[in-house]
Protein backbone atom coordinates (compact mmCIF):
# COMPACT_ATOMS: atom_id res chain seq x y z
CA UNK A 1 0.00 0.00 0.00
CA UNK A 2 1.14 3.35 -0.68
CA UNK A 3 1.86 6.04 2.32
CA UNK A 4 2.32 9.79 1.60
CA UNK A 5 3.80 11.67 4.48
CA UNK A 6 3.32 15.47 5.68
CA UNK A 7 5.69 16.25 8.26
CA UNK A 8 5.01 19.66 8.04
CA UNK A 9 1.40 20.25 9.73
CA UNK A 10 1.53 24.00 9.92
CA UNK A 11 3.98 26.84 8.18
CA UNK A 12 3.65 30.91 7.50
CA UNK A 13 4.88 32.71 5.09
CA UNK A 14 5.59 36.25 4.49
CA UNK A 15 3.57 37.62 1.56
CA UNK A 16 5.79 38.28 -1.41
CA UNK A 17 8.19 35.73 -0.07
CA UNK A 18 8.59 32.12 -1.11
CA UNK A 19 7.60 28.92 0.87
CA UNK A 20 8.38 25.36 0.12
CA UNK A 21 6.07 22.38 1.12
CA UNK A 22 7.26 18.91 1.93
CA UNK A 23 5.91 16.13 0.91
CA UNK A 24 7.20 12.01 0.88
CA UNK A 25 5.92 9.21 -0.33
CA UNK A 26 6.65 5.03 -0.56
CA UNK A 27 5.54 3.15 -2.92
CA UNK A 28 6.67 0.23 -4.81
CA UNK A 29 5.18 0.98 -8.19
CA UNK A 30 7.64 2.40 -11.31
CA UNK A 31 4.65 4.42 -13.03
CA UNK A 32 2.44 6.74 -10.50
CA UNK A 33 1.14 10.12 -10.66
CA UNK A 34 1.66 12.98 -7.92
CA UNK A 35 -0.31 16.22 -7.20
CA UNK A 36 -1.16 19.12 -4.82
CA UNK A 37 -4.61 20.08 -3.83
CA UNK A 38 -5.32 23.26 -1.71
CA UNK A 39 -7.94 23.68 0.21
CA UNK A 40 -8.98 27.27 1.41
CA UNK A 41 -11.15 27.59 3.96
CA UNK A 42 -14.45 27.48 1.42
CA UNK A 43 -13.51 23.81 2.32
CA UNK A 44 -13.15 23.37 -1.76
CA UNK A 45 -10.30 21.35 -2.95
CA UNK A 46 -8.80 22.48 -5.47
CA UNK A 47 -5.81 21.22 -8.04
CA UNK A 48 -2.53 23.21 -7.69
CA UNK A 49 -0.35 20.80 -9.81
CA UNK A 50 0.58 17.39 -10.58
CA UNK A 51 3.28 15.47 -11.91
CA UNK A 52 3.68 12.35 -13.81
CA UNK A 53 6.41 10.16 -12.48
CA UNK A 54 8.03 9.32 -15.62
CA UNK A 55 8.72 12.54 -16.61
CA UNK A 56 11.84 14.03 -15.83
CA UNK A 57 11.03 17.84 -15.99
CA UNK A 58 9.11 19.41 -13.04
CA UNK A 59 5.84 20.53 -13.71
CA UNK A 60 4.73 24.66 -13.32
CA UNK A 61 1.97 26.82 -13.11
CA UNK A 62 2.34 30.23 -12.69
CA UNK A 63 3.51 30.72 -9.24
CA UNK A 64 3.50 27.15 -7.86
CA UNK A 65 6.24 24.79 -8.78
CA UNK A 66 7.59 21.25 -7.79
CA UNK A 67 10.37 19.24 -7.27
CA UNK A 68 10.02 16.09 -8.09
CA UNK A 69 13.02 13.55 -6.97
CA UNK A 70 12.12 9.99 -7.72
CA UNK A 71 14.99 8.40 -6.11
CA UNK A 72 14.25 9.94 -2.86
CA UNK A 73 10.37 9.87 -2.99
CA UNK A 74 9.96 13.50 -2.71
CA UNK A 75 7.58 15.53 -3.77
CA UNK A 76 7.63 19.33 -2.33
CA UNK A 77 5.81 22.04 -3.67
CA UNK A 78 7.33 25.29 -3.55
CA UNK A 79 4.98 28.86 -3.66
CA UNK A 80 6.79 31.93 -5.04
CA UNK A 81 5.34 35.59 -4.20
CA UNK A 82 3.25 34.59 -1.57
CA UNK A 83 -0.25 36.24 -1.58
CA UNK A 84 -2.93 36.17 0.61
CA UNK A 85 -4.92 34.09 -1.30
CA UNK A 86 -2.69 31.49 -1.01
CA UNK A 87 -3.65 30.68 2.73
CA UNK A 88 -5.32 27.41 2.86
CA UNK A 89 -4.34 23.51 3.62
CA UNK A 90 -2.26 21.89 1.57
CA UNK A 91 -2.30 17.88 0.39
CA UNK A 92 -0.31 16.01 -1.08
CA UNK A 93 -1.85 13.29 -3.32
CA UNK A 94 -0.26 10.08 -4.41
CA UNK A 95 -2.50 7.88 -7.56
CA UNK A 96 -1.29 4.94 -9.63
CA UNK A 97 -2.43 3.93 -12.98
CA UNK A 98 -5.35 1.72 -13.56
CA UNK A 99 -8.79 1.23 -12.76
CA UNK A 100 -9.00 2.48 -8.95
CA UNK A 101 -8.20 6.16 -9.39
CA UNK A 102 -7.45 6.12 -5.68
CA UNK A 103 -6.33 9.12 -4.16
CA UNK A 104 -3.77 8.57 -1.09
CA UNK A 105 -3.48 11.71 0.71
CA UNK A 106 -1.18 12.96 3.03
CA UNK A 107 -2.51 15.00 6.53
CA UNK A 108 -1.73 18.12 5.30
CA UNK A 109 0.31 21.70 5.79
CA UNK A 110 -1.62 23.96 6.72
CA UNK A 111 -0.06 27.11 5.01
CA UNK A 112 -0.88 30.97 6.81
CA UNK A 113 0.65 33.70 4.28
CA UNK A 114 0.99 37.09 6.70
CA UNK A 115 0.42 40.33 5.59
CA UNK B 1 -21.02 25.08 -15.43
CA UNK B 2 -19.36 21.64 -15.09
CA UNK B 3 -19.35 20.66 -11.32
CA UNK B 4 -19.65 18.21 -8.53
CA UNK B 5 -22.86 18.79 -5.94
CA UNK B 6 -23.73 17.55 -3.09
CA UNK B 7 -26.94 17.65 -0.78
CA UNK B 8 -27.01 18.24 1.98
CA UNK B 9 -24.23 20.74 2.83
CA UNK B 10 -24.61 20.48 6.53
CA UNK B 11 -26.09 17.37 8.65
CA UNK B 12 -26.47 17.06 12.50
CA UNK B 13 -28.42 13.63 13.32
CA UNK B 14 -28.73 11.18 15.46
CA UNK B 15 -27.21 7.91 16.38
CA UNK B 16 -28.87 4.91 14.73
CA UNK B 17 -30.85 7.38 12.45
CA UNK B 18 -30.83 6.37 8.74
CA UNK B 19 -29.27 9.04 6.13
CA UNK B 20 -28.47 9.70 2.97
CA UNK B 21 -25.79 12.17 1.65
CA UNK B 22 -26.68 12.87 -2.60
CA UNK B 23 -23.63 13.71 -5.18
CA UNK B 24 -24.18 14.37 -8.78
CA UNK B 25 -21.85 15.31 -11.75
CA UNK B 26 -22.99 16.89 -15.27
CA UNK B 27 -19.55 16.13 -17.39
CA UNK B 28 -20.28 12.51 -18.01
CA UNK B 29 -17.46 11.19 -15.73
CA UNK B 30 -17.48 7.71 -15.55
CA UNK B 31 -15.37 7.74 -12.31
CA UNK B 32 -16.95 8.71 -8.91
CA UNK B 33 -15.95 8.40 -5.23
CA UNK B 34 -16.77 9.05 -1.56
CA UNK B 35 -13.62 10.33 0.73
CA UNK B 36 -13.77 11.47 4.41
CA UNK B 37 -11.87 13.94 5.56
CA UNK B 38 -10.70 13.88 9.57
CA UNK B 39 -7.82 16.12 10.94
CA UNK B 40 -4.52 14.60 10.97
CA UNK B 41 -5.50 12.16 8.69
CA UNK B 42 -6.07 13.50 5.25
CA UNK B 43 -8.60 12.52 2.81
CA UNK B 44 -9.48 8.50 3.16
CA UNK B 45 -11.82 6.81 0.42
CA UNK B 46 -14.80 5.16 1.35
CA UNK B 47 -16.13 3.63 -1.81
CA UNK B 48 -15.50 4.19 -5.51
CA UNK B 49 -17.21 3.46 -8.63
CA UNK B 50 -15.80 2.71 -12.21
CA UNK B 51 -19.27 3.40 -14.15
CA UNK B 52 -23.03 2.44 -13.36
CA UNK B 53 -23.52 -0.73 -11.45
CA UNK B 54 -20.35 -0.79 -10.94
CA UNK B 55 -18.66 -0.09 -7.53
CA UNK B 56 -15.85 -1.36 -4.88
CA UNK B 57 -14.25 -0.76 -1.43
CA UNK B 58 -11.51 1.70 -0.61
CA UNK B 59 -9.68 2.33 2.66
CA UNK B 60 -12.89 2.82 5.38
CA UNK B 61 -15.84 1.46 3.41
CA UNK B 62 -17.31 0.01 7.41
CA UNK B 63 -20.57 1.51 8.26
CA UNK B 64 -21.12 2.63 4.55
CA UNK B 65 -22.83 1.95 1.31
CA UNK B 66 -23.73 3.11 -2.10
CA UNK B 67 -25.26 2.70 -5.52
CA UNK B 68 -25.15 3.61 -9.03
CA UNK B 69 -27.49 3.27 -10.82
CA UNK B 70 -27.61 6.26 -12.85
CA UNK B 71 -24.36 7.37 -14.29
CA UNK B 72 -24.36 10.90 -13.02
CA UNK B 73 -25.95 10.19 -9.40
CA UNK B 74 -23.49 8.19 -6.75
CA UNK B 75 -25.19 8.41 -3.38
CA UNK B 76 -23.73 7.62 0.16
CA UNK B 77 -25.87 5.79 2.59
CA UNK B 78 -25.21 5.41 6.05
CA UNK B 79 -27.64 2.57 7.91
CA UNK B 80 -27.34 3.30 11.07
CA UNK B 81 -24.69 5.86 12.11
CA UNK B 82 -22.62 6.54 14.67
CA UNK B 83 -20.62 9.13 16.30
CA UNK B 84 -17.36 7.73 14.59
CA UNK B 85 -18.63 8.83 11.18
CA UNK B 86 -18.89 12.46 12.17
CA UNK B 87 -16.73 14.02 9.27
CA UNK B 88 -16.45 16.11 6.50
CA UNK B 89 -17.36 14.31 3.51
CA UNK B 90 -16.59 15.02 -0.04
CA UNK B 91 -17.67 13.33 -3.42
CA UNK B 92 -15.15 13.35 -6.31
CA UNK B 93 -15.89 12.49 -10.18
CA UNK B 94 -13.39 12.07 -12.70
CA UNK B 95 -12.88 10.26 -16.52
CA UNK B 96 -12.03 7.25 -15.70
CA UNK B 97 -9.18 6.17 -18.83
CA UNK B 98 -5.82 6.96 -18.93
CA UNK B 99 -4.83 9.98 -16.43
CA UNK B 100 -3.59 11.49 -14.69
CA UNK B 101 -7.23 13.01 -14.66
CA UNK B 102 -8.21 15.24 -12.72
CA UNK B 103 -10.62 14.49 -10.13
CA UNK B 104 -13.31 17.16 -9.46
CA UNK B 105 -14.65 17.29 -5.96
CA UNK B 106 -18.09 18.77 -4.36
CA UNK B 107 -18.25 21.38 -1.79
CA UNK B 108 -18.18 18.61 0.87
CA UNK B 109 -20.52 17.79 3.42
CA UNK B 110 -20.30 18.67 7.07
CA UNK B 111 -22.06 15.54 9.03
CA UNK B 112 -22.42 15.58 12.78
CA UNK B 113 -23.99 12.42 14.48
CA UNK B 114 -25.03 12.85 18.29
Amino acid sequence: AQTVTQSQPEMSVQEAETVTLSCTYDTSENNYYLFWYKQPPSRQMILVIRQEAYKQQNATENRFSVNFQKAAKSFSLKISDSQLGDTAMYFCAFQTPGSARQLTFGSGTQLTVLP
Amino acid sequence: EAQVTQNPRYLITVTGKKLTVTCSQNMNHEYMSWYRQDPGLGLRQIYYSMNVEVTDKGDVPEGYKVSRKEKRNFPLILESPSPNQTSLYFCASSLSRGGPYEQYFGPGTRLTVT
